[in-house]
């Protein structure tokens, strides 16, 4: 199995600062099948990103995502409030998919 | 509206066997291929198993041999049936959708809530 590690584990940030995230894969994923997902206390996760870099529906764009091969990224332009939450990136190039571990973005 | 609802959750025993549904709305059920994602108490997401259009069925290796997933598109359901359940099983477990019609993998969207599992003696 492709083995998803995030880093950091929490990252500690003011409003309108900028968040960098990282995600690396234990071997390539396979057709940029990379997503990462927004997930606050007792909410189901909300999806960000798929494709590695494409939008979803909604998301606004200071949420973007990047990277291939093994290592990738989801960058917050600029923190609001509501930013503040778990954050995971999730392979689905293979059969047996994979989700990191999680970052927390924290004030 | 493109909803998910699961149901079925509960307490049972070390040993027992549980099944949860999940009814989808608001999409062609029969086009997408589905998933059940897994969050014990405090911890992260772990995906449990898929099923494609063509019912191609995964599993987690955690959960294989003990965990069936099934669908059923009249009635757009989903389902997984869980036996000799272990305590390392209690979790929220969520049913989710993939992004895009007629790929047996992608993106997970929408999630529905959840269902608490809890295997306690």
């Amino acid at each position: 199995d492709i083995v998803l590690t995030q880093s950091p584990g929490t990252l500690s940030l003011s409003p309108g600062e900028r968040a960098t995230l990282s995600c690396r894969a234990s071997q390539t994923v396979s057709g940029s099948s990379v997503a990462w997902f927004q997930q606050k206390p007792g909410q189901a996760p909300r999806l960000l990103i798929y494709g590695v870099s494409t939008r979803a529906t909604g998301i606004p764009d200071r949420f973007s995502g990047s990277g291939s091969g093994t290592d990738f990224t989801l960058a917050i332009a600029r923190l609001e409030p509501e930013d503040f939450a778990m954050y995971y990136c999730h392979q689905y190039g293979s059969s047996s998919q994979t989700f990191g571990q999680g970052t927390k973005v924290d004030i | 509206e493109v909803q998910l609802m699961e149901s079925g959750g509960g307490l049972v025993k070390p040993g027992g066997s549980l099944r949860l549904s999940c009814v989808a709305s608001g999409f062609t059920f029969s086009s997408y291929t589905m998933n059940w994602v897994r969050q014990a108490p405090g911890k992260g997401l772990e995906w449990v198993s898929s099923i494609s259009i063509t019912s191609s069925i995964f599993y987690a290796d955690s959960v294989k041999g003990r965990f069936t997933v099934s669908r059923d598109n009249p009635k757009n359901s989903l389902y997984l049936q869980m036996n000799s359940l272990r305590a390392e099983d209690t979790a929220v477990y969520h049913c989710a959708r993939v992004g895009t019609p007629f790929f047996n993998n992608g993106w997970f969207d929408p999630w529905g809530q959840g269902t608490l599992v809890t295997v306690s003696s």
